[in-house]
């Protein structure tokens, strides 16, 4: 069975700092992965997803995920946060083809960003 | 925005107590899913089902029971509710995606419910 890593669990940061948070999967085979928010109340929504082809994805809101195959992560990145940023994130992976959407989360990671 | 709901947000009820969690989503989706998530933990799939009549055990063992009488609507039960269950509840939907074919995987998330049990 496949797991996912997400090695900070909080991180606090200040407005227009760059972030990056990490993600590492353990599955053999081939991976969808994804990054889901939770805002502050809210439900969990998708940030971004990657399936296949260009390994670098833009996701809503000016985030991106680098996918390394060799690694097997696939962190996510933002140049410049805003105070409007602060949530969880949780980052999650699913067998690629046609497995359904058995999808494993990591533990998450809680950001804040302080004006 | 995701068409799916979960009631209630919050319940807070004594041990030994039957409580259903409800959920309905308004997207025509095959597949549901319950999660469990304590705070700052991961989530854990619980329950998941294919469509009516299906229903699958997750990752992690749960002593609740879910149904899947029709499309919409996915309730989720505990007979007898101890302070063990305490936490919180999220349903979830996606797309089956046809055989042959990837679908996206993209799984939409209702709000919640925090369950407490005294």
């Amino acid at each position: 069975a496949q797991s996912v890593s997400q090695h900070n669990h909080h991180v606090i940061l200040s407005e227009a700092a760059s972030l990056e948070l990490g993600c590492n999967y353990s599955y053999g085979g081939t991976v969808n992965l994804f990054w889901y928010v939770q805002y502050p109340g809210q439900h969990l929504q998708l940030l971004l997803k990657y399936f296949s082809g260009d390994p670098l994805v833009k996701g809503i809101k000016g985030f991106e995920a680098e996918f390394i195959k060799s690694k097997f992560s696939f962190n996510l990145r933002k140049p410049s946060v805003q105070w409007s940023d602060t949530a969880e994130y949780f980052c999650a992976v699913t067998p690629g083809g046609n497995a359904g959407n058995m999808l494993t989360f990591g533990g998450g990671t809680r950001l804040m960003v302080k004006p | 925005e995701a068409d799916i709901y979960q009631t209630p947000r919050y319940l807070v009820i004594g041990t030994g107590k039957k409580i259903t969690l409800e959920c309905s989503q308004t997207m025509g989706h095959d597949k549901m899913y319950w999660y469990q998530q304590d705070p700052g933990m991961e989530l854990h799939l619980i329950h998941y089902s294919y469509g009516v009549n299906s229903t699958e055990k997750g990752d992690l063992s749960s002593e609740s029971t879910v149904s899947r009488i029709r499309t919409e609507h996915f309730p989720l039960t505990l007979e007898s509710a101890r302070p063990s269950h305490t936490s919180q509840y999220l349903c979830a939907s996606s797309e089956l995606g046809l055989a042959g074919v990837s679908n996206t995987g993209e799984l939409f998330f209702g709000e919640g419910s925090r369950l407490t049990v005294l």
